[in-house]
């Protein structure tokens, strides 16, 4: 079992649509959660960043995380085409240097 | 707001020569990290770095492969002998003493 899965996509929506994005992993004793933005052939950018279980907010952007089910998601309203790229999540394993383990990302279009 | 930087943006060289992939991280910042993106793949951990010294590395970071922060502001990635199989892209990646990472652009890396 991989460590962390994600589904690929693409996920094409419309304009405006709520976009959900997710992410299960196999460790438990995960406990920080990141969610990054990638545009092609460029540097993951941070959105968001959670520890442990709950829900964070930030504009448009909530992140969720559900350690029992060892699920994470990121929700996207109001979206825009500008919202168009790759989402990856990541996560810290627990005693090691802060290195980060990465999904492979979900390719994201939102149609104008 | 402060960025990290990397040098070059694209980098060719033929298989068997040496390379270095070049990063300023932020000023404030104490570890740093390389990851590398083969295309079409996840982002992978090479290795972390903190106070002159590895403190992680993966199992991809073999004896061909080296960092360098040589004069304080510089972070360095050598491969000694490139692969084919070394073409991606890589990121070099920083935090200060909270547990975010905010990555540079990228350098790709073509290996001929």
């Amino acid at each position: 079992q991989k460590e962390v899965e994600q589904d690929p996509g693409p996920l094409s929506v419309p304009e405006g649509a709520i976009v959900s994005l997710n992410c299960t992993y196999s460790n438990s004793a995960f406990q920080y959660f990141m969610w990054y933005r990638q545009y092609s052939r460029k540097g993951p950018e941070l959105l968001m960043y959670t520890y442990s279980s709950g829900n964070k907010e930030d504009g448009r952007f909530t992140a969720q995380v559900d350690k029992s089910s060892k699920y994470i998601s990121l929700f996207i309203r109001d979206s825009q085409p500008s919202d168009s790229a790759t989402y990856l999540c990541a996560m810290r394993p627990p005693a090691s240097s802060y290195k980060l383990i990465f999904g492979s990302g979900t390719r994201l279009l939102v149609r104008p | 707001e402060p960025e990290v930087t990397q040098t070059p943006s694209h980098q060719v060289t033929q298989m068997g020569q040496e390379v270095i992939l070049r990063c300023v991280p932020i000023s404030n910042h104490l570890y740093f990290y390389w990851y590398r993106q083969i295309l079409g793949q996840k982002v992978e951990f090479l290795v972390s770095f903190y106070n002159n010294e590895i403190s992680e590395k993966s199992e991809i970071f073999d004896d061909q492969f080296s960092v360098e922060r040589p004069d304080g502001s510089n972070f360095t990635l050598k491969i000694r002998s490139t692969k084919l199989e070394d073409s991606a892209m890589y990121f070099c990646a920083g935090r200060g003493g909270e547990d975010t990472q905010y990555f540079g652009p990228g350098t790709r890396l073509t290996v001929l």
